[in-house]
């Protein structure tokens, strides 16, 4: 099915750096999610954007809908042991019931 | 945000026998749920949409009559799994939006089923 372009894959930081990932679109949405899932368990929603360009926080999160439409990031500064997992974006759109999602970023920390 | 549950957490049965997964929006109504299918180090697969009341729509390539969702109440969706063969075993989760003109959708904790 459709996917969106997350990168990258794989992330291996120190402890204290800032992280930075995006997805890309061939398509416009009008919604665009980030999700954090850890081992074993379901997403979890961070943040939700629904207006180009539109910046949002969520504590040390920030997420960005994208001028054109067709990209997101998310930033996350001062990493900490508990951000390790998989980062998914998400997006939606027009008139769309269902997400279209990013293969996901892996985040992993070095203490 | 809001609350998706999801029963069982994991499950093991044996080849040929019939599944069933609850999902619940516990704090929320959720007029539309998702059925994903997760394999290990994968995104998310979606399966199909149901509409509270209405038959559930499914992604080509899933197989509606064994993998059986129903969405009988504003709160309350499942998803059996029918005659269960290895090749079913996977991560399940569910998911449930809210209404309204935001869009977000909550993901349960998952069901992981193994099929011997």
């Amino acid at each position: 099915g459709q996917q969106l372009n997350q990168s990258p894959q794989s992330m291996f930081i120190q402890e204290g750096e800032d992280v930075s990932m995006n997805c890309t679109s061939s398509s416009i949405f009008n919604t665009w999610l980030w999700y954090k899932q850890e081992p074993g368990e379901g997403p979890v929603l961070l943040i939700a954007l629904y207006k180009a360009g539109e910046l949002t926080s969520n504590g040390r999160l920030t997420a960005q809908f994208g001028i054109t439409r067709k990209d997101s990031f998310l930033n996350i500064s001062a990493s900490i042991p508990s951000d390790v997992g998989i980062y998914f974006c998400a997006g939606r759109s027009e008139g769309a019931q269902k997400l279209v999602f990013g293969q996901g970023t892996r985040l992993t920390i070095n203490p | 945000g809001a609350v998706v549950s999801q029963h069982p957490s994991w499950v093991i049965c044996k080849s040929g026998t019939s599944v069933k997964i609850e999902c619940r929006s516990l704090d929320f109504q959720a007029t539309t749920m998702f059925w994903y299918r997760q394999f290990p180090k994968q995104s998310l697969m979606l399966m199909a949409t149901s509409n509270e009341g209405s038959k559930a729509t499914y992604e080509q390539g899933v197989e509606k009559d064994k993998f059986l969702i129903n969405h009988a109440s504003l709160t309350l969706s499942t998803l059996t799994v029918t005659s269960a063969h290895p090749e079913d075993s996977s991560f399940y989760i569910c998911s449930g939006r809210t209404s309204g003109n935001s869009y977000e959708q909550y993901f349960g904790p998952g069901t992981r089923l193994t099929v011997t």
